[in-house]
C-alpha cells in the first residue's frame, strides 16, 4: 500500500507567519500535489510537481510555494499566512500521469 | 482551462434506492475517469475508474459509465448502504495540463 504522510494533522498560526507544510510519501511515485479543499469548492489545485526540483502552478498558486528536493517529499509554503488561507490541505501523489490519485491525511490549517 | 461540473451537489436517497452521479468535463482527451469517496474526516480514496476504450466498467454494486462524445461519465450505486454516504468526487485527467483537476463533489446521504 502506498503510504503518503503529511506533517501535522492540525496546525493554528498567527496571520504573517511563514508556514512549512510536508507531504512523504514512501512509493517512489513521481508526481506529488497540494490542494486545498473548502466546502461546497471541492478540491482546487494549488501546486504539483512531476519531478524533483520541478513545479507547476495549479489553479490558486498565489500566496504558496512549493519545494521538492527529494523524490518522496513535496513542502508547500504559506509565505506570510493570512486569515483566507485557512483551510483542509490534502497532499497527493500519482505513480504517472493518470493513475489513481493517493491522498495524505490532510492538515487542517486555522490562521488567526 | 480545463472544466469539470458535477451535479447534483447534494443527494438523499432511501437505503436500497440507486443513485447517480454525473461528471461533465471539457477536454476532449481525457482518457482516464475516476471517481474518489471521501467519508466524514477522511482521505478521498479511488472507489471505480475507467479508461477511454471501455465504456462502462462495474465493481459490485458501484459502476461507472463514459459517454466520451458527450463528455460526461456518471458514478452508479445500486442498493444504497448507510455507509455509502460521503462525499464523491470525479477527476477526470486533463491531458493538457498533465493534472487532475477534481469536480466540485457530491454529498450523497443515504437514509435508513
Amino acid at each position: 500500500d502506498v503510504k503518503v504522510t503529511q506533517s501535522s494533522r492540525y496546525l493554528v498560526k498567527r496571520t504573517g507567519e511563514k508556514v512549512f507544510l510536508e507531504c512523504v510519501q514512501d512509493m517512489d511515485h513521481e508526481n506529488m500535489f497540494w490542494y486545498r479543499q473548502d466546502p461546497g469548492l471541492g478540491l482546487r489545485l494549488i501546486y504539483f510537481s512531476y519531478d524533483v526540483k520541478m513545479k507547476e502552478k495549479g489553479d490558486i498558486p498565489e500566496g504558496y510555494s512549493v519545494s521538492r528536493e527529494k523524490k518522496e517529499r513535496f513542502s508547500l509554503i504559506l509565505e506570510s499566512a493570512s486569515t483566507n488561507q485557512t483551510s483542509m490541505y490534502l497532499c497527493a501523489c500519482t505513480y504517472s500521469s493518470n493513475t489513481e490519485a493517493f491522498f495524505g491525511q490532510g492538515t487542517r490549517l486555522t490562521v488567526v | 482551462g480545463e472544466n469539470v461540473e458535477q451535479h447534483p451537489s447534494t443527494l438523499s436517497v432511501q437505503e436500497g434506492d440507486s443513485a447517480v452521479i454525473k461528471c461533465t468535463y471539457s477536454d476532449s482527451a481525457s482518457n482516464y475517469f475516476p471517481w474518489y469517496k471521501q467519508e466524514l474526516g477522511k482521505r478521498p480514496q479511488l472507489i471505480i475508474d475507467i479508461r477511454s476504450n471501455v465504456g462502462e466498467k462495474k465493481d459490485q454494486r458501484i459502476a461507472v459509465t463514459l459517454n466520451k462524445t458527450a463528455k460526461h461519465f456518471s458514478l452508479h450505486i445500486t442498493e444504497t448502504q448507510p455507509e455509502d454516504s460521503a462525499v464523491y468526487f470525479c477527476a477526470p485527467y486533463n491531458t493538457g495540463g498533465f493534472k487532475t483537476i477534481f469536480g466540485a463533489g457530491t454529498r450523497l446521504f443515504v437514509k435508513a
